[in-house]
């Protein structure tokens, strides 16, 4: 497709149910980016790919979240044993270069809307 | 730690005049700055990149500064409009992100 398309795009989930979020990126993107947003804030960083390789991923609050590229275009962010303070929204990003020459900026997707219950 | 920082959470202009947005940076020197807007219940959409050895970068109405002596991005929005109220997210060459500011243009 033309754009980062996420799905799903809204994702009620009981506390304690484990979630995956998809994020299918734009083809041919080498870096690809997750953000958790919270309502009135600024996307946080989550962790960050180059290809398949996961080369950050300081941003996960917990180790109940996972997020793997293994063929190094779509993209699964996992979430354990979700929490109240999970709910949020979840951004996906992607760019055709890496962050050291960045021209055209990135390309987001329209978010994963996630509330737990 | 490096952080970007977004001086305003909010800002209400009148249509016409010009929105002045501000961004400064700590604790590193960016090679690159970004700004994105995004709209209620929409990813943010890229609008200008500015690198450190330009000062002022244009596109249509946008206009962005950088000043590495104040460590600082200005974004201008000229003859604004109320199809330019969204929220203006400002982020660093490794894609961390201000907390964003909000503009509202009112007619």
């Amino acid at each position: 497709g033309a754009g980062v398309s996420q799905s799903p795009r809204y994702k009620v989930a009981k506390r304690g149910q484990d979630v995956a979020l998809r994020c299918d990126p734009i083809s041919g993107h080498v870096s690809l980016f997750w953000y958790q947003q919270a309502l009135g804030q600024g996307p946080e960083f989550l962790t960050y790919f180059q290809n398949e390789a996961q080369l950050d991923k300081s941003g996960l609050p917990s180790d109940r979240f996972f997020a793997e590229r293994p063929e190094g275009s779509v993209s699964t962010l996992k979430i354990q044993r979700t929490q109240q303070e999970d709910s949020a929204v979840y951004l996906c990003a992607s760019s055709p270069s890496g962050t050291g020459g960045l021209y055209y900026g990135y390309t987001f997707g329209s978010g994963t809307r996630l509330t737990v219950v | 730690s490096q952080k970007i920082e977004q001086n305003s959470e909010a800002l209400n202009i009148q249509e016409g005049k010009t929105a002045t947005l501000t961004c400064n940076y700590t604790n590193y020197s960016p090679a690159y700055l970004q700004w994105y807007r995004q709209d209620p219940g929409r990813g943010p959409v890229f609008l200008l990149l500015i690198r450190e050895n330009e000062k002022e970068k244009r596109k249509e109405r946008l206009k962005v500064t950088f000043d590495t002596t104040l460590k600082q991005s200005l974004f201008h929005i000229t003859a604004s409009q109320p199809a330019d109220s969204a929220t203006y997210l400002c982020a660093g060459y490794d894609m961390r992100f201000g907390a964003g500011t909000r503009l509202t243009v009112k007619p």
